[in-house]
């Protein structure tokens, strides 16, 4: 199974910062990467799909980018609704596999 | 409004079964594929189980291969998980979730998901 490798962990950062996040895959992947975010008992949201497509209704402050086996989420200006916990997931290789998430927390 | 709705988890002893169901209501539900994902408390996300929009084609994690069993029923716009020999690492909360776009597959980024359904398995 193609293991996703998250990084950091966790993230202390304020309101207004510019995040960026990794997600780096054991075997190349294309483009087939989603990005999510979760909050606390809550269900997963899809922000990013195909690696840098936007889903409908994300705001454009979050960019997803890479291919092959690196890939990052950007975060511009982060709002407070923004502190949560992000996944990459792929689909490309059976099994689709997620990564162990990044946690953003404020400082 | 796309809405998946999960049911059918609860308490159940080592080696015991249970079935899960997820009514959906909202989209085209034979137009899309359909996965089940879980979470174990304060851990992360895990794909379960995955089904095309015809139920030709389902596929599984290897740490549920053949213990779990999914399928799905298009006139009752509804997905199953049929889960046998339960552990106690399967403590988690089920959640279904929708293969983004209209291609029918499960191999994809998810775009709907319902809110889950929590089994625990303990003696």
């Amino acid at each position: 199974a193609i293991q996703l490798t998250q990084s950091p962990s966790s993230l202390s950062t304020s309101v207004g910062d510019r995040v960026t996040m990794t997600c780096r895959a054991s075997l190349g992947i294309s483009s087939a990467l989603a990005w999510y975010q979760q909050k606390p008992g809550k269900p997963p949201k899809l922000l990013i799909y195909d690696a840098s497509s936007l889903e409908s209704g994300v705001p454009s402050r979050f960019t997803g980018s890479g291919s092959g086996t690196d890939f990052t989420l950007t975060i511009t200006s982060l709002q407070p609704e923004d502190f949560a916990t992000y996944y990459c997931q792929q689909f490309n290789s059976y099994p689709i596999t997620f990564g162990q998430g990044t946690r953003l927390e404020i400082k | 409004e796309v809405q998946l709705v999960e049911s059918g988890g609860g308490v159940i002893r080592p080696g015991g079964s249970l079935r899960l169901s997820c009514a959906a209501s909202g989209f085209t539900f034979d137009d899309y594929g359909m996965s089940w994902v879980r979470q174990a408390p304060g851990k992360g996300l895990e794909w379960v189980s995955g089904i095309n929009w015809n139920g030709g084609s389902a596929g599984y994690a290897d740490s549920v291969k053949g213990r779990f069993t999914i399928s799905r029923d298009n006139a009752q716009n509804s997905l199953y998980l049929q889960m046998n020999s339960l552990r106690a690492e399967d403590t988690a909360l089920y959640h279904c979730a929708r293969g983004k776009g209209a291609g029918g597959h499960y191999y994809y980024a998810m775009d709907a998901w319902g809110q889950g359904t929590t089994v625990t398995v303990s003696s």
